[in-house]
């Protein structure tokens, strides 16, 4: 069964700490993405890569970095955390057509 | 600019009720339509899309029709089952964005028995 792993289910961070939350997809997909999921507000896509080394911002990048050094891993970077990124965070991966979107079952990040 | 409306929920049926989730869309281009759905604990899973016009897409006994003149996607179930509970979330993809996909806001399906 194909999947996508992320390596945390609940996080605990203090505000400032630098944060790292990763995902591994073994589908030798090109696409990876991280999103946020707020309540009424859906998931808004934070940072997204086409291929090792390749990033591209989404629509709300800001207080985030990301690291795509091999194919099948690509990481969330909090430099420096703050309570309004307390959310849940999903890393999903795709085929380069945008088919065969999968999934990760999340991390849910909790900043005090 | 592209963009995914959904009817807000939550929404609470009884079993074997009909369902309808409405979703509506704006995009550039000519999308691919999705629905998600999110069981409590878990990640999304694809539901059923459709890439094109008239297209319908099921699975589950979902359905969705693909309506450009009234740029809706809006799903249905004829009769619903407590393990149908979830959150459901349309989404769209626009082929010269590189698969990336747009979101609604989800809607929150509770069945009660």
């Amino acid at each position: 069964d194909v999947k996508v792993t992320q390596s945390s289910r609940y996080l605990v961070k203090r505000t400032g700490e630098k944060v790292f939350l990763e995902c591994v997809q073994d589908m030798d997909h090109e696409n990876m993405f991280w999103y946020r999921q707020d309540p009424g507000l859906g998931l808004r896509l934070i940072y997204f890569s086409y291929d090792v080394k390749m990033k591209e911002k989404g629509d709300i990048p800001e207080g985030y970095s990301v690291s795509r050094e091999k194919k099948e891993r690509f990481s969330l970077i909090l430099e420096s955390a703050s309570t309004n990124q307390t959310s849940m965070y999903l890393c999903a991966s795709s085929l380069i057509d945008g088919y065969g979107y999968t999934f990760g079952s999340g991390t849910r990040l909790t900043v005090v | 600019g592209n963009s995914v409306t959904q009817m807000e929920g939550p929404v609470t049926l009884s079993e074997e009720a009909f369902l309808t989730i409405n979703c509506t869309y704006t995009a550039t281009g000519y999308p691919s339509l999705f629905w998600y759905v999110q069981y409590p604990g878990e990640g999304l899973q694809l539901l059923l899309k459709a890439t094109k016009a008239d297209d319908k897409g099921s699975n589950k006994g979902f359905e969705a029709t693909y309506r450009k003149e009234t740029t809706s996607f809006h799903l249905e179930k004829g009769s619903v089952q407590v393990s149908d509970s979830a959150v459901y979330f349309c989404a769209l993809s626009v082929g010269n964005q590189g698969g990336k996909l747009i979101f609604g806001q989800g809607t929150e399906l509770s069945v009660k028995p």
